[in-house]
């Protein structure tokens, strides 16, 4: 059974820098073809991508974000740890981690969630 | 800022159809790559509604079904059931010159009459 859940502030102020982590369980990182993204709600709004890392430490960023986000993961944890640096209140959403395996010509899309953590950016 | 184009809104009386749109373009599903589909039910994360286009995942119900064509996709619901309403999204992947990424559409709300 995969299991993912979301840790880290509920507060940050404008400027700071966010460290959120997910803890999973249900398979292994190093496995061929999986990868966890971070995806992120802003109260209302849409769903947006932000980072994925694969099992092979392979990573993908959001244009639009990318020279403010960095993806970690530790293996042994069973961790997947995303930075997002100077914080905006525009940045206040849910931010969720998803579960996602792919192979060569084929993928599942993020099958499986955390339950979400919502992040307000406030002074 | 995203790249797949979603109707704000679609409802529909319970047990009728409706269908939900997902427009992009030649650097995403046009190129080729698969069309995911996901529903958020008010207050919860996001589920995994229909994969690789078409596909349901084990305990979807087969109202659901999925479709690509061109640089767009569906979604339709058939037998339009009140637990229904829901808000969803379509995703792909896109690589265009800014680099490949992951991309959600705008979503889409559906109202049970």
């Amino acid at each position: 059974q995969i299991t993912l859940k979301e840790s880290g502030p509920t507060l940050v102020k404008p400027t700071q820098t966010l460290t959120l982590t997910c803890t999973f369980s249900g398979f292994s990182l190093s496995t061929s073809g999986v990868g966890v993204g971070w995806i992120r709600q802003p109260p209302g709004k849409a769903l947006e991508w932000l980072a994925l890392i694969y099992w092979n430490d392979d990573k993908r960023y959001s244009p639009s974000l990318k020279s403010r986000l960095t993806i970690t993961k530790d293996t042994s944890k069973n961790q997947v740890v995303l930075t997002m640096t100077n914080m905006d209140p525009v940045d206040t959403a849910t931010y969720y981690c998803a579960h996602r395996q792919e192979g060569s010509g084929w993928s599942r899309g993020f099958d499986y969630w955390g339950q979400g953590t919502l992040v307000t950016v406030s002074s | 800022q995203s790249v797949l184009t979603q109707p704000p809104s679609v409802s529909g009386a319970p047990g009728q159809r409706v269908t939900i749109s997902c427009t992009g373009s030649s650097s995403n599903i046009g190129a080729g790559y698969d069309v995911h589909w996901y529903q958020q039910l008010p207050g919860t994360a996001p589920k995994l509604l229909i994969y690789g286009n078409s596909n349901r995942p084990s305990g979807v119900p087969d109202r659901f079904s999925g479709s690509k064509s061109g640089t767009s996709a569906s979604l339709a619901i058939t037998g339009l059931q009140a637990e229904d309403e829901a808000d969803y999204y379509c995703q792909s992947y896109d690589s265009s010159l800014s680099g490949p990424f992951y991309v959600f559409g705008t979503g889409t709300k559906v109202t049970v009459l």
